[in-house]
């Protein structure tokens, strides 16, 4: 149980050009999805929190039109890089908070999608 | 500011070998450490600690957490191939339930 899927895996696309990636949460009901950064050889780094239904909250130092979160169902929550650029070439990866999950911390996490702006 | 610190930042063994890692936190409203084993792609759960003293094991893996001098270790015991990931300590706070914050991690690497 408790499974997360990213789409897409790996992603290459040209500077200017804006991508769209979906986390889905497959076996349960996920009231809240995070989105995270990695750079190479580093940790993760909270993007945003994205809540079903309402605005996400992002942390400081995130463009939120830069990164355009939607959470529209309970299983489903996109991150849209737009206009990217290299430097916004990284991994993302998403996890979701089960709905009937006892306490912090219970997040399970998405394989993440590598993008590349070329 | 708050702040998880994990060391080493990268650690060579060979199989067989017992190794510990450690983390470290100053976060205000503590509520629990977690600790996640990354390989290739995203992390994997390992264990929620939120009370001191209180081992949890898995197989060869276990971990402890002490809230009076803020740390906990992560033990891999007889360490195999497979182990050798990037293992990420993270701690949430009690105010906000979801947020996680990750430590650098130590890459841990074991060799035949």
């Amino acid at each position: 149980g408790a499974v997360v899927s990213q789409h897409p895996s790996w992603v290459i696309c040209k500077s200017g050009t804006s991508v769209k990636i979906e986390c889905r949460s497959l076996d349960f009901q996920a009231t809240t999805m995070f989105w995270y950064r990695q750079f190479p050889k580093q940790s993760l780094m909270l993007m945003a929190t994205s809540n079903e239904g309402s605005k996400a909250t992002y942390e400081q130092g995130v463009e939120k039109d830069k990164f355009l979160i939607n959470h529209a169902s309970l299983t489903l929550s996109t991150l849209t890089v737009t206009s990217a650029h290299p430097e916004d070439s990284s991994f993302y990866i998403c996890s979701a908070r089960a709905q009937t999950s006892g306490g912090a911390g219970t997040q399970y996490f998405g394989p993440g999608t590598r993008l590349t702006v070329l | 500011e708050d702040k998880v610190v994990q060391s080493p930042l990268s650690l060579v063994v060979h199989e067989g070998d017992t190794v510990t890692l450690n983390c470290s936190y100053e976060v205000t409203n503590f509520r629990s450490l977690l600790w996640y084993k990354q390989e290739k792609k995203a992390p994997t759960f390992l264990f929620m600690l939120t009370s001191s003293g209180i081992e949890k094991k898995s197989g060869r893996l276990s971990s402890i957490l002490d809230k009076k001098e803020l740390f906990s270790i992560l033990n891999i015991t007889a360490t195999q191939t497979g182990d050798s990931a990037v293992y990420l300590c993270a701690v949430g706070r009690s105010y906000n339930t979801d947020k996680l914050i990750f430590g650098t991690g130590t890459r841990l690497q074991v060799f035949p």
